[in-house]
């Protein structure tokens, strides 16, 4: 079945340092991907998506690029703020099934 | 419009009791999601409701979990004689008819912190 692989956490970084969270997927077709973030204490949030290859999606700063080549969806951010802080869930939906998450990713950013 | 709403925030149960969790969906979206969160792991499926219709419950487990989502109320995620292993934040979450089934993006509640002693 449908899979997404992220990379493991936690992930600590220094303000203003470059964000990178891998993503990879296994899916049949052309699936629909995501990125969730949680802040402590709260729900999923839907932080950016993107639909189809090559299209990149971005939020608050944040990108991450649809590539089928590589299966990846990898999210990104140049500068990072503590405000960053939270878990990080790359998730993929293909048509007609269930969305699939991955197992999260802690970020940590120190002032 | 409110959000998709969770209660109660914060449940404790003694093994053997049931958990009752409650979620109404966003106004005007007819498919509910529940997912259960462990500690320090990520979200797993339980079930896929519509109105009066289980549409996928392939993530819940065989025995003592039950879900429902009535043509009125809230959809109701029920844990009979809870165990230990049931200790878990459980989120629900909606998203709207014109999406279709398993399209588009979800919409979270907050989450259900169920404690069993």
């Amino acid at each position: 079945g449908d899979s997404v692989t992220q990379m493991e956490g936690p992930v600590t970084l220094s303000e203003e340092a470059f964000l990178t969270i891998n993503c990879t997927y296994t899916a049949t077709g052309y699936p629909s991907l995501f990125w969730y973030v949680q802040y402590p204490g709260e729900g999923l949030q839907l932080l950016l998506k993107a639909t189809k290859a090559d299209d990149k999606g971005s939020n608050k700063g944040f990108e991450a690029t649809y590539r089928k080549e590589t299966t990846s969806f990898h999210l990104e951010k140049g500068s990072v703020q503590v405000s960053d802080s939270a878990v990080y869930f790359c998730a993929l939906e293909n048509y007609g099934q269930n969305f699939v998450f991955g197992p999260g990713t802690r970020l940590s950013v120190l002032p | 419009n409110a959000g998709v709403m969770q209660n109660p925030r914060h449940l404790v149960r003694r093994r053997g009791q049931e958990a009752r969790l409650r979620c109404s969906p966003m106004k005007g979206h007819s498919h509910v999601y529940w997912y259960r969160q462990l500690p320090e792991e990520g979200l797993k499926f339980m079930v896929y409701l519509q109105k009066e219709n289980i549409i996928d419950e392939s993530g819940m487990p065989k025995e003592r979990f039950s879900a429902e989502f009535p043509k009125e109320g809230p959809s109701i995620l029920r844990i009979q004689q809870v165990v230990r292993g049931d200790s878990a934040a459980y989120f629900c979450a909606s998203s709207p008819p014109e999406q279709g089934a398993y399209t588009g993006e979800l919409f979270f509640g907050e989450g259900s912190r169920l404690t069993v002693l």
